[in-house]
């Protein structure tokens, strides 16, 4: 089976702008979730989507935002970028059982630098 | 909230040496618990989980953890490390009873470098 994919694997934006992130789970994996990693704050959860629905968020503004389709593809949302809000954004895929989700397989991340 | 600590920041080692790093979590509920490890360059790979039963879980390259739900804590143990075990080491925890059941906290990290 393929891993989780992500794309782009890097991207360089401008302070304000707005940047969309993408991530293919694993095939057959419904659960998605997101996340944040820097130096400073380590890793950081942001959303979770199953069914094409938000089950959970993390503490982060609303400029994040989120969504996923009916193939269970996601992708997540910047808005109104921050030099704070450079770092590697992790996608994570698991299986689920009656709701609830297993353990998750990372992508390799994205790596946003805000400049 | 529930938070995941790791009291290793970075550990240094020789081949061969035997290893143990820390995990305590604070949630009293019931939980599922992880050890990631991330190598140079490399994406976050699983190396063990426990969910319920024998305590005492093995995973890949050796590694193996130990839950003590007495002590909130999940260590990682490996009898003799080697060169290409440096990476750094998250530990993770899932709540399974509340609604963030499928929010996973890792701790900050260990960075363990092991020398030649």
């Amino acid at each position: 089976k393929a891993g989780v994919t992500q794309t782009p694997r890097y991207l360089i934006k401008t302070r304000g702008q707005q940047v969309t992130l993408s991530c293919s789970p694993i095939s057959g994996h419904r659960s998605v979730s997101w996340y944040q990693q820097t130096p400073g704050q380590g890793l950081q959860f942001l959303f979770e989507y199953f069914s094409e629905t938000q089950r959970n968020k993390g503490n982060f503004p609303g400029r994040f935002s989120g969504r996923q389709f009916s193939n269970s593809r996601s992708e997540m949302n910047v808005s109104t970028l921050e030099l704070g809000d450079s770092a590697l954004y992790l996608c994570a895929s698991s299986w689920t059982l009656a709701g609830l989700s297993y353990e998750q397989y990372f992508g390799p991340g994205t790596r946003l630098t805000v400049t | 909230a529930q938070s995941v600590s790791q009291h290793n920041h970075h550990v240094i080692l020789s081949e061969a040496a035997s290893l143990e790093l820390g995990c305590n979590y604070s949630y009293g509920g019931t939980v599922n618990l992880f050890w990631y490890v991330q190598y140079p360059g490399q994406h976050l790979q699983l190396l063990l989980k426990y969910f319920s039963g024998d305590p005492l879980v093995k995973g890949i390259k050796g590694f193996e953890a130990e839950f003590i739900k007495s002590k909130f804590s999940f260590n990682l143990r490996k009898p003799s490390v080697q060169w290409s075990d440096t990476a750094e080491y998250f530990c993770a925890v899932n709540l399974i009873s509340s609604g963030s059941a499928r929010q996973l906290t890792f701790g900050s990290g260990t960075q363990l470098t092991v020398l030649p």
